[in-house]
């Protein structure tokens, strides 16, 4: 993988249920990976930075795991609420000073 | 306190005319980022500054130039605007360099658009 993929593209989930998407990233060079959360007509904010193999991030109801090794990141949610929809981007970093985004899973929430 | 801040928030311009973005971060920073925000809403980094040296130069035009007069600053000036620079462009900084393990914290971002 030479670049930063997100999948699924968007995502439609009826409010209380849980979900999760995936990031995946160049495993060589790896440095840290970053999600953020990014509201429609807002910028987008950190939610986690992650460096270690096997790292797990938790903030309320979102958390994150980091797999350096196969070179992927899932975010899970649990309990989904309106407030919960927004653009969820990755990004990783590497040793060269790069930072590449992904093109980011869009959640919609049905209430 | 708004932690990194950009001006203009819009800016309407004709084809042709010279413009520029201002950025400023008062969170102490090292690092400072210009991003596109592309029609397919992709955020592609443009550059960025640690200490006021260039370490991130994307391929960009040389139409795009910027400037770090201090490290809370980073300016962004386009030459010769074409349609194809209308876009949103985020500034953003961080603690450590492009990619380490401190988080971007981005500015609201400017929506330019050329008539």
């Amino acid at each position: 993988i030479l670049n930063v993929e997100q999948s699924p593209q968007s995502l439609h989930v009826q409010e209380g249920d849980s979900t999760n998407f995936t990031c995946s990233f160049p495993s060589s060079n790896f440095y840290a990976l970053h999600w953020y959360r990014w509201e429609t007509a807002k910028s987008p904010e950190a939610l986690f930075v992650m460096t270690l193999n096997g790292d797990e991030k938790k903030k309320g109801r979102i958390s994150a795991t980091l797999n350096t090794k196969e070179g992927y990141s899932y975010l899970y949610i649990k309990g989904s609420q309106p407030e919960d929809s927004a653009t969820y981007l990755c990004a990783s970093g590497s040793s060269a000073s790069k930072i590449i985004f992904g093109s980011g899973t869009r959640l919609s929430i049905r209430p | 306190d708004t932690a990194v801040s950009q001006t203009p928030k819009y800016l309407v311009t004709q084809m042709g005319n010279d413009k520029s973005i201002k950025c400023e971060q008062n969170l102490g920073h090292d690092t400072m980022y210009w991003y596109k925000q592309d029609s397919k809403k992709f955020l592609k980094i443009m550059f960025s500054y640690n200490n006021k040296e260039l370490i991130i130069n994307e391929t960009v035009p040389n139409r795009f130039s910027p400037k770090s007069p201090d490290k809370a600053h980073l300016n962004l000036h386009i030459n010769s605007l074409e349609l194809g620079d209308s876009a949103v462009y985020f500034c953003a900084s961080s603690l450590s360099g492009p990619g380490r393990s401190q988080p971007q914290h981005f500015g609201d971002g400017t929506r330019l658009s050329i008539l």
